[in-house]
């Protein structure tokens, strides 16, 4: 594809429920990344995967938090039983080549948990 | 851990100024610096990757410089325009690290017509 697509835009769920963020990365893209964006506030690092393999987990908040890149290309993230500080914007991002480092952003899903 | 300052949060100009955004780092050990434009709603559009052993680098009428040993890194907007108008934000990528971005908070930029 031209971009990073995700999907849905906009999503609003009820405290207590479980949402899925997907991600789909530029075609041929190795290393897909998700950010997690509070207001007024630059990205924060969530998880990275090189392929199929989830490399680092360690910005993941809570183990509410998972992410999966099953084929190597689109990605779930999953957040169980949202709670009100889970509002944010969640970016994907993804880079081609391991050695090549610039990263190219999706345009977020925008979370709101109510 | 690295950290990423930008100041000021919030800046407005006149159309026309040339402008500097401001961006620090505490690790000097990093791989590369990226500037990206973030528009209201949008996601991120990178502008310019400076590599660690690059000084600088130029799009239009944008430049950026890296100075890793003082954790410093500017970028300058020539001959703003109303269309310049966005949050500016700065991400590091360590050497140490999985190769993940991170970001400073930001430069909210307002270019008055």
């Amino acid at each position: 594809g031209a971009g990073v697509s995700q999907s849905p835009r906009y999503k609003v769920a009820k405290r207590g429920q479980d949402v899925a963020l997907r991600c789909d990365p530029i075609s041929g893209h190795v290393s897909l990344f998700w950010y997690q964006q509070a207001l007024g506030q630059g990205p924060e690092f969530l998880t990275y995967f090189q392929n199929e393999a989830q490399l680092d987990k360690s910005g993941l908040p809570s183990d509410r938090f998972f992410a999966e890149r099953p084929e190597g290309s689109v990605s779930t993230l999953k957040i169980q039983r949202t709670q009100q500080e889970d509002s944010a914007v969640y970016l994907c991002a993804s880079s081609g080549s391991p050695g090549s480092y610039e990263q190219y952003f999706g345009p977020g899903t925008r979370l709101t948990v109510t | 851990k690295q950290e990423v300052t930008q100041i000021p949060a919030a800046l407005s100009v006149p159309e026309g100024e040339n402008l500097v955004l401001n961006c620090s780092f505490t690790d000097s050990a990093i791989y590369n610096l990226q500037w990206f434009r973030q528009d209201p709603g949008k996601g991120l559009t990178s502008l310019l990757l400076i590599q660690s052993s690059q000084r600088e680098q130029t799009s239009g009428r944008l430049n950026a410089s890296l100075d890793k040993s003082s954790g410093r890194s500017t970028l300058y907007i020539a001959a703003s325009q109303p269309g310049d108008s966005a949050t500016y934000l700065c991400a590091a990528i360590s050497s140490g690290s999985a190769r993940q971005l991170t970001f400073g908070s930001g430069t909210q930029l307002t270019v008055l017509p």
